[in-house]
């Protein structure tokens, strides 16, 4: 069964810290595994897309990394601030073309505190 | 920021109401997206759209339809409405397939509670 499994579920970091999240995924054939961030009350808006053969992909404070082989991603977050509070969706598509579909996960609530 | 709206963005409304949810973007995308998220749940695709005159059921079964007669317009309709139907609705589209495969961009959704 295809599945995005996101850990931990909720997290309280203090304004300049670092976090990581994690995503595992079961989906098969893989295409590529998005990271979005979701405010609340807002859409989920992309951070960062990584194919097959890209294992890691930085945007601004944010790093992801993608292990193919152990089907295991995770985002960096360095250096927190206030407006990361969101929450974090890892997604996978299974097919790099018309007929694929994505996966999400439940996404990890990080709440940045001052 | 993506430019994909919707409304409205809050409804609260009885129970057996006809209701309409808006979803508009003026990007030119070809393809687009209705997703349900209750709170700390993952996205559930209920309803999407290849272009004009396509609309397909998604892989969550929902009791609404929706219509693509413009591009840039996709509508979702629930004809009576439910508490059951309590729920964020996203609305998102995405250009045609690129290589690296489509990054779907989110309207900001409306949340709807059936009394």
């Amino acid at each position: 069964k295809n599945q995005v499994e996101q850990s931990p579920q909720s997290l309280i970091i203090l304004e300049g810290k670092n976090c990581t999240l994690q995503c595992n995924y079961t989906v098969s054939p893989f295409s590529n595994l998005r990271w979005y961030k979701q405010d609340t009350g807002r859409g989920p808006v992309s951070l960062t897309i990584m194919t097959f053969s890209e294992n890691t992909k930085s945007n601004g404070r944010y790093t992801a990394t993608l292990d193919a082989d152990t089907k295991q991603s995770s985002l960096h977050i360095t250096a927190s601030q206030l407006s990361d509070s969101a929450s974090y969706i890892c997604v996978v598509s299974d097919r790099g073309s018309t007929l694929g579909r994505l996966y999400f996960g439940r996404g990890t609530q990080l709440t940045v505190w001052p | 920021e993506a430019d994909i709206y919707q409304t409205p963005r809050y409804l609260v409304i009885g129970t057996g109401k006809k209701i309409t949810l808006e979803c508009s973007q003026t990007m030119g995308h070809d393809k687009m997206y209705w997703y349900q998220q209750d709170p700390g749940m993952e996205l559930h695709l209920i309803h999407y759209s290849y272009g004009v005159n396509s609309t397909e059921k998604g892989d969550l079964s929902s009791e609404s339809t929706v219509s693509r007669i413009r591009t840039e317009h996709f509508p979702l309709t629930l004809e009576s409405a439910r508490p059951s139907h309590t729920s964020q609705y996203l609305c998102a589209s995405s250009e045609s397939v690129s290589p690296r495969g489509e990054t779907q961009y989110f309207g900001p959704g409306t949340r709807l509670l059936v009394l």
